[in-house]
């Protein structure tokens, strides 16, 4: 079983550049979500989404964008990258308020 | 408004002996979920234990127990008989819905180290 698959696992950018983290779950999971966490730190809610074509901005949006056109994918953009947005970022994904999150392994990125 | 607070930065506890981490929540939402999960060093994240707003027994798995308090909003998680395994760190998170939509969030976590 794949689970949750995200790729790149590293990625360095510059300032400036945009890119596209690409999540995607063979679970039929209909909520996934996005979150950042910073070293040391907990797991801060990007966006997330119940079901395809359906999103909401979590604690901290700036900076991201996301669509939900198919069940499987949850791709993040980010435009503009900032230092700020140094992060590992994880995508997860569950079937309902009463089961656990599955998470991916994780984008470690760099923006310089 | 924090949802998830956990007060303990960090946490030591000998091997063998048993360890409670605190959890504390917030939510109006009479129907929410709450779990933990363990982050060892390798990054990856391991789902726990999940006790839902409407269990009337605090949830177990192994060596894994959930102290329950609704009343207080506590979560605790405690770990029995602890393992140089278990050092990592450690996630309270609660689901809640709102407005039709459900979301996770995560409070900033425990360190704990097991001392051989």
């Amino acid at each position: 079983n794949a689970g949750v698959t995200q790729t790149p696992k590293f990625r360095i950018l510059k300032i400036g550049q945009s890119m596209t983290l690409q999540c995607t779950q063979d679970m039929n999971h209909n909520y996934m979500y996005w979150y950042r966490q910073d070293p040391g730190m907990g797991l801060k809610l990007i966006y997330y989404s119940v079901g395809a074509g359906i999103t909401d901005k979590g604690e901290v949006p700036n900076g991201y964008n996301v669509s939900r056109s198919t069940t499987e994918d949850f791709p993040l953009r980010l435009e503009l990258a900032a230092p700020s947005q140094t992060s590992v970022y994880f995508c997860a994904s569950g079937s309902d308020i009463n089961t656990e999150a599955f998470f991916g392994q994780g984008t470690r990125l760099t923006v310089v | 408004a924090q949802k998830i607070t956990q007060t303990q930065p960090g946490m030591f506890v000998q091997e063998k002996e048993a360890v409670t981490l605190d959890c504390t929540y917030d939510t109006s939402d009479p129907s929410y979920g709450l779990f933990w999960y363990k982050q060892p060093s390798s990054g990856e994240m391991i789902f726990l234990i999940y006790q839902g707003s409407y269990d009337q027994q605090n949830a177990t798995e192994g060596r894994y127990s959930l102290n329950f308090q609704k009343a207080r909003k506590s979560a605790n998680l405690v770990i029995s008989a602890s393992q140089l395994g278990d050092s990592a760190m450690y996630f309270c998170a609660m689901k809640e819905s709102q407005g039709g939509s459900e979301k996770l969030v995560f409070g900033k976590g425990t360190k704990l180290t097991v001392n051989p």
